[in-house]
């Protein structure tokens, strides 16, 4: 088990620029979530991926925004046209979805955006 | 919407001392997860609690979970240096049945430093 990885770590990109990062979760779970926090405030959901399905998305995700998990595996989190306010720490989770205990979400060590 | 209140949002303490922090909310969650976080790095799952009236320890940490699943506290005793860093707390939602359901939800987190 090695744990949630995400990449890149650190991405810096001018304003109006596309991005996107990757998020490989533990190998044995079926459900992938992906945050979003801000300095000084706890993580915001976004949204989150049963298997292939993307079961629910926050209202924070614009339409500039786009999440997908083809093959129930890997997921890719696309940011489209960047602004300013898009600079955070996107973390990326995963889990089974057995029950209350084993719902544990273990998260990745995040990707730090910086736009300019 | 639920919502998780933390506090205190700041804690500046010297080794040795004891120390509470508090979730609470409105809602019920069906479990209820402790974090840490370092900066620049993704939240560190503690413990998860399910059962209301649930106490959990780890060491010199002791974690509750409130008897009507509204609310959690996480108690430090001698607190040292090495426990310095950002605590959240992160209640799941319900879905049918009383499982888990999604995303979760985070308390603000709270910064804490121990003083050698």
């Amino acid at each position: 088990d090695t744990g949630v990885s995400q990449n890149p770590r650190h991405k810096i990109t001018k304003r109006g620029q596309n991005v996107t990062f990757r998020c490989d979760p533990i190998s044995e779970h079926n459900r992938l979530y992906w945050y979003r926090q801000t300095l000084g405030q706890g993580p915001e959901f976004l949204t989150y991926f049963q298997n292939e399905a993307q079961l629910e998305k926050s209202r924070l995700l614009s339409d500039r925004f786009s999440a997908e998990r083809p093959k129930g595996s890997f997921s890719t989190l696309e940011i489209q046209r960047t602004e300013q306010g898009d600079s955070a720490m996107y973390l990326c989770a995963s889990s089974s979805s057995g029950g209350p205990r084993t719902d544990t979400q273990y998260f990745g060590p995040g990707t730090r955006l910086t736009v300019l | 919407t639920q919502l998780l209140e933390q506090s205190p949002q700041f804690l500046s303490i010297q080794e040795g001392e004891n120390l509470t922090v508090y979730c609470n909310s409105s809602s019920v969650f069906s479990s209820l997860q402790w974090y840490r976080q370092e900066p620049g790095e993704g939240p560190v799952l503690l413990v998860t609690v399910v059962t209301g009236g649930e106490v959990k320890k780890l060491k010199r940490l002791t974690f509750q979970f409130g008897d009507a699943r509204k609310d959690s506290s996480l108690h430090i005793t001698a607190a040292q240096p090495g426990d310095t860093g950002l605590y959240l707390c992160a209640g799941a939602g319900r879905g049918a049945g009383g499982t888990s359901y999604g995303k979760l939800t985070f308390g603000q987190g709270t910064i804490l430093t121990v003083h050698p």
